[in-house]
């Protein structure tokens, strides 16, 4: 089914491990994201991405680096994991500026 | 600081009645609006949109409100369906400024149909 793929969908990490998260799209969209959902917050965005080679810092980018070698991918890395990283991880794209996204199913991230 | 807010974290409503939604902004440069409605265990899922130059756009069951006045918008849902439950989130875009095509998310609210 075309869309957005997230892997891993959980995830238990002990404090000061790394991980990297992958988001796949097969839309052909210029435009990825990453968000975070932590209850009564919403959803905060990360890092995105315009374009093949292009990344952006978000509202709450501190303790992650993203990566968009490839269109169709936009990696979430965590260099030393938090507690305060435990969050559930969305990646969405979108074809533009003017355009709803479509988001993954999300990653359950544990830090320990 | 939140400049998309949904003040009502939960709402319950019957079978067969009118749920209202609504959700509030502070930066008057979003032009953009859209609402998700979310699953558990699901990522949000697009239902409805619209731009600055309206103050209504209907889809179906679903209607939103604009009030750029009031910086204020409503989703409306008739009639309501028990498949309706789910998390709603209202979402907002500036077009004019470098933040064009970033969303921002309000916290959500919990809707819950009954029979």
């Amino acid at each position: 089914n075309a869309g957005v793929t997230q892997t891993p969908k959980f995830r238990v990490l002990k404090t000061g491990q790394s991980m990297t998260l992958l988001c796949a799209q097969d839309m052909n969209h210029e435009y990825m994201y990453w968000y975070r959902q932590d209850p009564g917050m919403g959803l905060r965005l990360i890092h995105y991405s315009v374009g093949e080679g292009t990344t952006a810092k978000g509202e709450v980018p501190d303790g992650y680096n993203v990566s968009r070698l490839k269109k169709q991918n936009f990696l979430l890395g965590l260099e030393s994991a938090a507690p305060s990283q435990t969050s559930v991880y969305f990646c969405a794209s979108s074809p533009g500026t003017g355009y709803g996204y479509t988001f993954g199913s999300g990653t359950r991230l544990t830090v320990v | 600081d939140q400049q998309v807010k949904q003040n009502s974290p939960s709402l319950s409503v019957q079978e067969g009645r009118i749920s209202i939604l609504n959700c509030d902004y502070t930066n008057s440069m979003f032009d953009y609006f859209l609402w998700y409605k979310k699953y558990p265990a699901e990522g949000p899922t697009f239902l409805i949109s619209i731009s600055s130059i309206k103050d209504k756009n209907e889809d179906g069951r679903f209607t939103v409100f604009l009030n750029k006045s009031a910086k204020h918008l409503s989703l409306h849902i008739v009639p309501s369906q028990p498949g309706d439950s789910a998390v709603y989130f209202c979402a907002a875009s500036p077009r004019r400024t470098d933040s064009w095509g970033k969303l921002q998310f309000g916290a959500g609210t919990q809707v819950v149909v009954t029979p």
